[in-house]
């Protein structure tokens, strides 16, 4: 079966544009996350939905983030006005409901020139 | 606050050595859920494995093997007669317990292992 994918893979982009990154989950997976990886640094956490709905987001750096999902499915991170501290590698995962075993997808590299 | 510490910002072995890896945790929650994640080359995480806080075994899985103490918060990892796959970066995470809902991971900044011939 397919795993969770995101796209792009990669995404260069000057300061000051929004970007939006994708996330498709495993079938069936009911939660979603969010992460964020700076160069050679291990994993900040920024969102959670359950559902279609976003029980802490406790993680999301400024109000420039933002999150959304479509019911069950697809979730878009979108970031606005880009700054060169948000260059990262943002990955996405999903897990089973009840289950806290989280899959994760490949990442999409955000360069901000 | 949850906290996970890895202290080993990078650790060298020859193929074929016993390597083990840190992972020290705290939390105030006394059910919680530990893991052990691999990210190679490529980037892409590996689920190894999912410990809850009331089974201490300690769990083998072929070269790979789990220490998990509750007196020591910590959770360490064991790849006997290591090989060259098993360069990469290892994280060690901590979840709390919410049966029935999702959890967000706080991880580890993470160990990388270079194993060499």
């Amino acid at each position: 079966g397919a795993g969770v994918s995101q796209s792009p893979s990669n995404k260069v982009t000057e300061k000051g544009k929004d970007v939006e990154l994708r996330c498709d989950p495993i079938s069936g997976h009911t939660a979603l996350y969010w992460y964020r990886q700076r160069l050679g640094q291990g994993l900040e956490f920024l969102i959670y939905f359950q559902g279609n709905s976003a029980p802490d987001k406790s993680g999301l750096p400024s109000d420039r983030f933002s999150a959304e999902r479509t019911g069950e499915s697809v979730s878009t991170l979108t970031i606005q006005r880009t700054q060169q501290e948000d260059s990262a590698v943002y990955l996405c995962a999903s897990s089973l409901e009840g289950y806290n075993e989280q899959f994760f997808g490949p990442g999409t590299r955000l360069t901000v020139l | 606050a949850q906290k996970v510490t890895q202290a080993q910002t990078e650790i060298s072995v020859v193929e074929k050595e016993d390597v083990t890896l840190d992972c020290v945790y705290e939390t105030r929650d006394t059910t919680y859920y530990l893991f052990w994640y691999k990210q190679p080359p490529s980037g892409e995480l590996v689920f190894l494995i999912r410990r809850n806080s009331f089974d201490e075994q300690n769990e083998i899985s072929g070269r790979y093997s789990w220490n998990f103490q509750k007196s020591t918060s910590s959770f360490n990892f064991t790849i006997t007669a290591s090989q060259v796959v098993d360069s990469a970066v290892y994280f060690c995470a901590l979840s709390d317990a919410n049966t029935g809902t999702a959890s967000k991971l706080t991880f580890g900044t993470g160990t990388r292992l270079q194993v060499t011939l």
